[in-house]
């Protein structure tokens, strides 16, 4: 079946640094991409979402690539705060279709 | 403010008690959704709503029965539970179904226990 897994259960991070987390995805008809943060203790928030017709898109220090040829995904965090410790987890979808998410990965921030 | 309220947050109960969540979503969207997020594993889709008619039931228990009087408010009813199905039980809205094609907006959810 359709499958959405993140490469990495757990990051680490020195404040100020870049952060990177990767996903990969199983169905190549996907056409709608979608990062959320979970804080401890709160539900799910959405940070950024992409279409298939798009390789890459910004927002406020977050940028996230998609590669449709290697079926991936990544969320770029640039100079990561405390605050963005939290578990990021990716979605896809094909459209009509229910999201399909990631297990999450847990980025820890230290300072 | 989330957009999207449940409570309560924490509940805990018996195996044969019964008890309902609740989920109201202040952001005008005719799509609801109630998802069950266990430890280390992703999100599982429970029940999706358009506009107050169940159009997806994903094979769940029927110890779960959702409610959705109109597409502001959801709730999920609860009777004889097993302790597996201890976990955060996650409420979601979007604008309109097609579940995809637009970001869900989530609640912060209910810590269920199950004694």
């Amino acid at each position: 079946g359709e499958s959405v897994g993140l490469h990495l259960p757990t990051l680490s991070v020195q404040e100020g640094d870049n952060s990177i987390i990767n996903c990969a995805y199983s169905n190549s008809a996907s056409d709608y991409f979608i990062w959320y943060k979970q804080e401890s203790g709160k539900g799910p928030q959405f940070i950024i979402d992409i279409r298939s017709n798009m390789d890459k898109r910004q927002g406020q220090r977050v940028t996230v690539l998609l590669n449709k040829t290697v079926k991936h995904l990544s969320l770029q965090i640039a100079a990561t705060q405390p605050g963005d410790s939290a578990v990021y987890f990716c979605a896809a979808n094909q459209a009509g279709t229910a999201l399909i998410f990631g297990k999450g990965t847990t980025l820890s921030v230290s300072s | 403010e989330t957009g999207v309220t449940q409570t309560p947050r924490h509940l805990v109960m018996g195996m044969t008690n019964k008890k309902s969540l609740k989920c109201e979503q202040h952001l005008g969207h005719n799509a609801m959704y109630w998802y069950k997020q266990s430890a280390k594993k992703p999100l599982e889709l429970m029940f999706v709503y358009s506009l107050e008619e169940r159009v997806e039931n994903n094979s769940v228990p029927s110890r779960f029965s959702p409610e959705c009087p109109n597409s502001s408010h959801l709730f999920l009813h609860l009777h004889t539970l097993q302790p597996e199905d201890s976990a955060l039980y996650l409420c979601a809205s979007s604008q309109f179904l097609g579940v995809g094609n637009q970001p869900q907006h989530f609640g912060d959810g209910t810590r269920l226990s199950i004694l």
